[in-house]
């Protein structure tokens, strides 16, 4: 029972190099989320998509682009990376939107250092 | 709209006195409020969850929290802290606006002292 799976788990980048992170649930959700954790700042949504090839703005969205071809798959690109992305990512994925009524699941997050 | 406050940002407590930390909330609606914890360099668990049914929601590991309308809060609590509980906990509100999506709170980091 896998639940929600990111990779990778660690990454160092350059400022300017671009990466993707990719999440993969096998729970059926039709939502998920990708979620950037900061010291003192709680989780702060990036983008989220409410189903395959859907995906919509969050609270910080800009310097991140996403993609949802899949159902079970979330992937967050940096296109450009910059030091202020370095962070704690994590992804999610629930039964309805938003965790209404219903619990998020998280992966176990991808710790992003840029330098 | 929604919101989340989290009134401590750091609890310290002695292993087996009880934990309380403090979550207030603000909603327009009938919230479905929840509490996670996050063990370091981990993911976030769901530890309980309150969806308009019982006040008192009981959770894993002994803890519990009470929904207060009144006072818009759902603070957590335990009878007896160990050592296992020391992480960092979130308080989520999701009232179906903010296009759908949850509210986190700051986090509140608990300590437990031997």
């Amino acid at each position: 029972n896998a639940g929600v799976t990111q990779t990778p788990k660690f990454r160092v980048l350059k400022t300017g190099q671009s990466m993707t992170l990719l999440c993969a649930q096998d729970m059926n959700h039709e939502y998920m989320y990708w979620y950037r954790q900061d010291p003192g700042m709680g989780l702060r949504l990036i983008h989220y998509s409410v189903g395959e090839g859907t995906t919509a703005k969050g609270e910080v969205p800009d310097g991140y682009n996403v993609s949802r071809l899949k159902k079970q798959n979330f992937l967050l690109g940096l296109e450009s990376a910059a030091p202020s992305q370095t962070s704690v990512y994590f992804c999610a994925s629930s039964y309805s939107l938003g965790g209404l009524n219903t619990e998020a699941f998280f992966g176990q997050g991808t710790r992003l250092t840029v330098v | 709209a929604q919101s989340v406050t989290q009134l401590d940002s750091h609890v310290s407590v002695s292993e087996g006195t009880p934990v309380l930390l403090r979550c207030n909330y603000s909603s327009s609606y009938s919230p479905s409020l929840f509490w996670y914890v996050q063990h370091p360099n981990k993911g976030l668990q769901l530890l309980l969850k309150y969806t308009s049914a019982a006040t008192l929601v009981k959770g894993i590991n002994g803890f519990e929290a009470e929904f207060k309308k009144s006072e818009t809060s759902f603070h957590l609590t335990k009878p007896s802290a160990h050592m296992s509980d020391a992480a960092e906990y979130f308080c989520v509100v999701s009232d179906g606006t903010n296009a759908g999506k949850s509210t986190f709170g700051d986090g509140t980091t608990l300590t437990v002292k031997p």
